[in-house]
């Protein structure tokens, strides 16, 4: 049972680009969540997605950033028109209803 | 709003003996559930331990054990016997009872090295 699987692993992005991170759950888990980690700092919720809904995204910024988990296919944070700012380790986690997080290793996003 | 503290921005500690991890948090809830996680060189978050609020005994798994002072607001993390695998970043998490699942505040975290 492959774990938590998130591609790119690096992701190198101009300014005003965009950037589309997907997040492949552990296998059974209809639950995703993404996080973003800015150097020396803990992560942050952005956003928890079951399939096709948007459960809470209380922590997803108001522009530029969305996220998708569709019925087939992983689930894919995007953010458009990037910025310097928005260069960190984005982090993606998976469970079942009420269970442990199980994470994935990242995509580490770099704003030229 | 709640927050968490970790006031140890790094730690060292010699490989068989035992280091502890400190967090503070600040919340005005009285039930809620408190996380030890380890990023190591992979980057991949370990759930390491897990405490109820409602419960007054500490948490346990193994060579991890917490040290949970409600009143105190202070949640640290003990770790016994210490290998040169339990190197990485420790960070504290609190999630509100009611919150979604993945709903996490973090702390900035407390880098770990263990000497040989």
């Amino acid at each position: 049972n492959a774990g938590v699987m998130q591609n790119p692993r690096h992701l190198v992005r101009r300014r005003g680009q965009e950037a589309r991170l997907r997040c492949s759950p552990m296998k059974g888990h209809s639950h995703v969540y993404w996080y973003r980690q800015l150097p020396e700092e803990g992560l942050k919720f952005m956003v928890y997605l079951q399939k096709e809904n948007i459960i809470d995204e209380s922590g997803m910024p108001k522009e530029r950033f969305s996220a998708e988990f569709p019925k087939e296919g992983p689930s894919i944070l995007r953010i458009q028109q990037v910025v310097r700012g928005d260069s960190a380790a984005y982090f993606c986690a998976s469970s079942t209803l009420n269970e442990k997080l199980f994470f994935g290793s990242g995509t580490q996003l770099s704003v030229l | 709003a709640q927050t968490v503290t970790q006031s140890q921005p790094e730690m060292s500690v010699q490989e068989a003996e035992t280091v502890t991890l400190s967090c503070t948090y600040d919340t005005s809830e009285s039930d809620y559930y408190l996380f030890w996680y380890k990023q190591p060189p992979s980057r991949q978050m370990i759930l390491v331990i897990r405490q109820e609020a409602y419960k007054q005994q500490n948490a346990t798994e193994n060579r991890f054990s917490v040290n949970f002072q409600k009143a105190a607001k202070s949640f640290s993390l003990k770790i016994s016997d210490s290998q040169l695998g339990d190197a990485a970043m420790y960070f504290c998490a609190y999630r509100r009872l009611g919150g979604s699942q993945g709903n996490l505040i973090f702390g900035k975290g407390t880098k770990l090295s263990v000497k040989p």
